[in-house]
Formats: C-alpha cells, structure tokens, sequence
C-alpha cells in the first residue's frame, strides 16, 4: 500500500534558476493538490487538479509557477527563475472524491514534501 | 474568506498530563468540514479526523478526542494521558463542500506540542 510520493525530497538551487518538482499520489486518487509550507506557518494552499484539470490556482502562484498533471496520474509543479522568497517546503496531497474499500475518501493524504532552498 | 486560528503557539506537558488544543473557525459555508493533522518531527502531514458542519456529537480515538462546537466556532483536540510520542505540530484545518475547488484546505498556524518525561 504505497502513499503519495515526491521527488526530491531536498531541493538547494542558486537564484535565478529554474526547479521542477514531482509527485506521485495515491493511484486511484483523482484529485491532486499542491501546497506551500514556510517556517512556523501551515500549509497554504498553491492549486488543484481534477484528474488532468487544472481547476483553481491560489493568487500565491505567481506566473513563474506552472503546475501539470498529464493523463490524470502524476504531477509537476516548476518554478521558473527562482527567488529567495520561494524558499519553502513544497507538499502534494491527493484525494478521491467518491467511495472505494479500505481508504476513506475525501481526506487528502499528504506527501513527505520537497524542501526547497533558494540561495 | 475561510480562516482558521489556533492561538496556542506552543504547548509543553509532562507525560501522562492530558492536554487540549484549541481551533476555532470562520466560515461564510452553511456546509464544512474540519480536519486535524499531526506533523511529526519527520515532516509528513498526517491525517487524524474530518468532521462536517452538521455532526456536532464529539468523538473518541482511543486516547484522542475532539469536541465540536457550532455555537463558539470551534474544533478542540484533547490527548489524554500524553505520551512522549504526541509531540508534534498540530494543525486544524477547514474546508468548504467536499466538491471540486471547494475541498481545498486552509489550516491554522499550528500548534507545537511538547511532551516530556
């Protein structure tokens, strides 16, 4: 019984550059979110998935954050030209809207994470 | 605009106390839910419980148990008997209808809890 999974789990990259992040979540979750976590603070909500829909983007996901979810399975989420502002701790969440065994539906299992660090 | 305020930053007890942490919660939805996650010093969010808007019957998990109120706008998570392995953060989170963008979370700042012998 696999969880959701995201790679890196550790992420350090110089000002400027570009990152992209993955995560694999429960295989039959259709629904897919990604979070922001900043030191002291809870997760703060980035976007959300639908299958392969991308649905809603938080005002916090500037244009340099662009999210996928190719053919409803696993998802991407890049950041172009990084600031140290984006330094944070990256989680994904997966959820199914509906009823199957052995899993309650609905609650969003979480990720490990990618902890991002912008120097 | 949902909010969540958890207004214990940090909390330390000695083993065996019992200890309550408070949540209370702003919403405009007439339907929500309300979630408790524990994250560990390892840093994985782990689900504790969903409760909706219209079931305000408290609940027990063995040494955990959370009590609804409607009236005060608020979700509070009791661990009885503490135990060195509850320390963690904390987190109360709400959501709108578990439908489509409404089922996004907005948790709380969290609170620290520290058990000791």
């Amino acid at each position: 019984d696999t969880g959701v999974s995201q790679d890196p789990r550790h992420k350090i990259t110089k000002r400027g550059q570009n990152v992209t992040f993955r995560c694999d979540p429960i295989s039959e979750h259709n629904r897919l979110y990604w979070y922001r976590q900043t030191l002291g603070q809870g997760p703060e909500f980035l976007t959300y998935f639908q299958n392969e829909a991308q649905l809603e983007k938080s005002r916090l996901l500037s244009d340099r954050f662009s999210a996928e979810r190719p053919k409803g399975s696993f998802s991407t989420l890049e950041i172009q030209r990084t600031e140290q502002g984006d330094s944070a701790m990256y989680l994904c969440a997966s959820s199914l809207s509906g009823f199957t065994s052995g899993r309650s539906s609905y609650e969003q299992y979480f990720g490990p994470g990618t902890r991002l660090t912008v120097t | 605009a949902q909010k969540v305020t958890q207004a214990q930053t940090e909390i330390s007890v000695v083993e065996k106390e019992d200890v309550t942490l408070d949540c209370v919660y702003e919403t405009r939805d007439t339907t929500y839910y309300l979630f408790w996650y524990k994250q560990p010093p390892s840093g994985e969010l782990v689900f504790l419980i969903r409760r909706n808007s219209f079931d305000e019957q408290n609940e027990i998990s063995g040494r955990y148990s959370w009590n609804f109120q409607k009236s005060t706008s608020s979700f509070n998570f009791t661990i009885t008997a503490s135990q060195v392995v509850d320390s963690a953060v904390y987190f109360c989170a709400l959501s709108g209808p578990l439908i489509g963008t409404a089922s996004k979370l907005t948790f709380g700042t969290g609170t620290r809890l520290q058990v000791t012998l």
